[in-house]
């Protein structure tokens, strides 16, 4: 079946390194999401990409989406302790309706 | 404020004992979802419901039950609990034109013992 992975599993910088999470999908995707999770709390949407190539930044996340749209990766400058988190990858599944994440990449940012 | 709320946020309880998590959203979303969060394996789709009296089957739906007789409010019902469903559960909403874009509520934690 669809599957939605995520490397790496964990992921420990010090403050100032930068970060990178690669998403990857066993079937193309019309479009991809990234969510953020802060310990103890609950996922919170960040962004979407739906075109091929796209490139979208938010500050010191920068959001990209593989020409072939089966493959995203999120990348974050300089890390700061307020990017402690999972970050989730999600798309379609093989419904429209449906929606697969993939299995997260937890951040420590170590100060 | 737009939100999700989901109760009890902690529940345990005993193997076989019938139990229902509310979700309600006040954003009139026509989509709303039900989450399994277990570690290693990130958020598993359980049932989902684009509209009121419509529902259907997520990636694991496997001893659960939903239902959605009212377009703000999507029940997640456990008939007969087991201890594998020992997990984080999560609601989500989203606008039917939008479902890239879910809110998420605050989580339940389930302890089936």
């Amino acid at each position: 079946g669809q599957q939605v992975m995520q490397i790496p599993q964990y992921q420990h910088v010090q403050e100032g390194e930068d970060f990178t999470t690669y998403c990857n999908s066993s079937t193309t995707l019309s479009n991809i999401q990234w969510y953020k999770q802060r310990p103890g709390g609950h996922p919170v949407f960040l962004i979407q990409l739906v075109k091929s190539g796209e490139v979208k930044k938010q500050k010191r996340l920068t959001f990209q989406f593989g020409e072939a749209k089966k493959n995203s990766s999120l990348h974050i400058t300089a890390t700061q302790t307020t990017d402690v988190g999972t970050y989730f990858c999600a798309g379609p599944g093989t419904s429209y309706d449906k929606v697969i994440f993939g299995p997260g990449t937890s951040l420590s940012v170590i100060p | 404020e737009a939100q999700v709320t989901q109760n009890p946020r902690y529940l345990i309880t005993v193997t076989g004992k019938k139990l229902t998590v509310t979700c309600s959203q006040n954003m009139n979303h026509e989509y709303m979802s039900w989450y399994r969060q277990d570690p290693g394996l990130g958020l598993r789709q359980i049932y989902y419901s684009m509209n009121v009296e419509v529902t259907d089957k997520g990636d694991v739906p496997e001893g659960y039950k939903v239902s959605r007789k009212e377009k703000r409010n999507f029940p997640l019902i456990l008939e007969s609990p087991s201890p594998n469903q020992t997990s984080l559960y999560f609601c989500a909403s989203a606008h039917a034109g939008g479902l890239e874009t879910q809110y998420f509520g605050p989580g339940t934690r389930l302890l089936v013992l």
